[in-house]
Formats: C-alpha cells, structure tokens, sequence
C-alpha cells in the first residue's frame, strides 16, 4: 500500500536550515509529483511549493522568498524540503502530500534559540 | 495568488443534522479545488476532488458542488467522526493555496 513515511522531529536555532525528507513505497515515485504543505500551531495549511518526481521541476511559493528547495533522489524514491534562516515562526509541521491528495505523517519542526 | 475564503469559520450542528460548508475563490478556479478534513493530531484526510468527486472510501453523507468562484461541502447527516477542521483548496493556479478553514463542532 502507499506510504509516505517523513525523517524525524527537528529542533533548530534561528538562522539554521533544516532539511525534511519524505519516502514513498508501495507505488513508483516517478509518476507522482508531491508538495510540501506546513501548518503552523492553530494555523491554516500552508503551500510552499513542489516536485514533478519524474523530471525533477519545481515550483514554490513567493511567500518563502527564496529560503526553500525541494529535491528528490529517485533512486531512494525520496524527496526533500530544505528550508532556510530559520526564525521562529517556521516552528510547524511539515507535511509532504501526493498529487492526488494523500498525505504523509509530517515532521514537527521547532525553531527556537 | 488566488484567495480562498471559508465561512463560516466555525459551525455548531447536533448529530443526524445536515452541514453546509461554503468556500469562495477570489478568481474562477474551474472545478479544480479539494476539500480535506482535519482531526486534531493528524494529517488532513482528502475528502472530495475535481468540486464533486468523492475521495476512496468517503461517505455517500458527503457531497461536494460548485465551480468557478463559489462552492461547497454538504454533510447531509453529521456522525460522530465527521467533526473536524475542513479546509478547501484550489489546484487551478499556481501557488497553490487552501482557506482558513472551517470548524465544524458539536452543538
């Protein structure tokens, strides 16, 4: 069946980066694009951007101001969100999604000094 | 980038009753927007896709209508689980951007 399994829950100081990871099983990577959705404590759900997993495009959001990238390695079916000058405000979780709507777990993210 | 506004932000409805959910695209969006649901702790759950389609294993309770600017999410009569956060977001423009959400509690 499909998973999404996400790395670990991340504590970061302000200014570091920190670097999210999402494995997919159960179906083939290269035929999916995926997004990187956050939500912040009490917040709404927040787009930040995407990957065609087969050709390896991006596209994100301008609300990040060029603080992030998403990358994938196909050979371990995985993608990745990177997100730069962390303040605190950036303490959420991080969700990883399929294009057709199915999510992973995500990955709380504290950023704190 | 387009706006989605959700209203009411929240609703109170007792069990067995009928739930209307409404979200507003500030652009026309086509049929291309989602609804999910949100249980506290948990990732969001796809409810219904292309406006109308409901999602693998969602209840028939679920109905979904709209295109264009203005839509919305039917619970035609509220279970226990039903109760959560419902967000909306629309796939036709980049970026991809959802409502504030809509909580639907128990009266």
């Amino acid at each position: 069946q499909v998973q999404l399994v996400q790395s670990g829950a991340e504590v970061k100081k302000p200014g570091a980066s920190v670097k999210v990871s999402c494995k997919a099983s159960g179906y083939t990577f290269t035929t999916y694009a995926l997004h990187w959705v956050r939500q912040a404590p009490g917040q709404r759900l927040e787009w930040m951007g995407w990957i065609n997993a087969g050709n390896g495009d991006t596209k994100y959001s301008q609300n990040f101001q060029d603080r992030v990238t998403i990358t994938r390695d196909t050979s371990a079916s995985t993608a990745y969100v990177e997100l730069s000058s962390l303040r605190s405000e950036d303490t959420a979780v991080y969700y990883c999604v399929r294009d057709d709507g199915y999510w992973g777990p995500g990955t709380l993210v504290t950023v704190s000094s | 980038e387009i706006v989605m506004t959700q209203s009411p932000a929240t609703l109170s409805v007792s069990p067995g009753e009928r739930a209307t959910l409404s979200c507003r695209a500030s652009q026309n969006v086509n049929s291309n927007l989602v609804w999910y649901q949100q249980k506290p702790g948990q990732a969001p759950r796809l409810v219904i896709y292309g406006a109308s389609t409901r999602a693998t294993g969602i209840p028939a309770r679920f109905s979904g209508s709209g295109s264009g600017t203005e839509f919305t999410l039917t619970i035609s009569s509220l279970q226990s689980e039903d109760f959560a956060v419902y967000y909306c977001q629309q796939y036709n423009n980049w970026p991809r951007t959802f409502g504030q959400g809509t909580k639907l509690e128990i009266k």
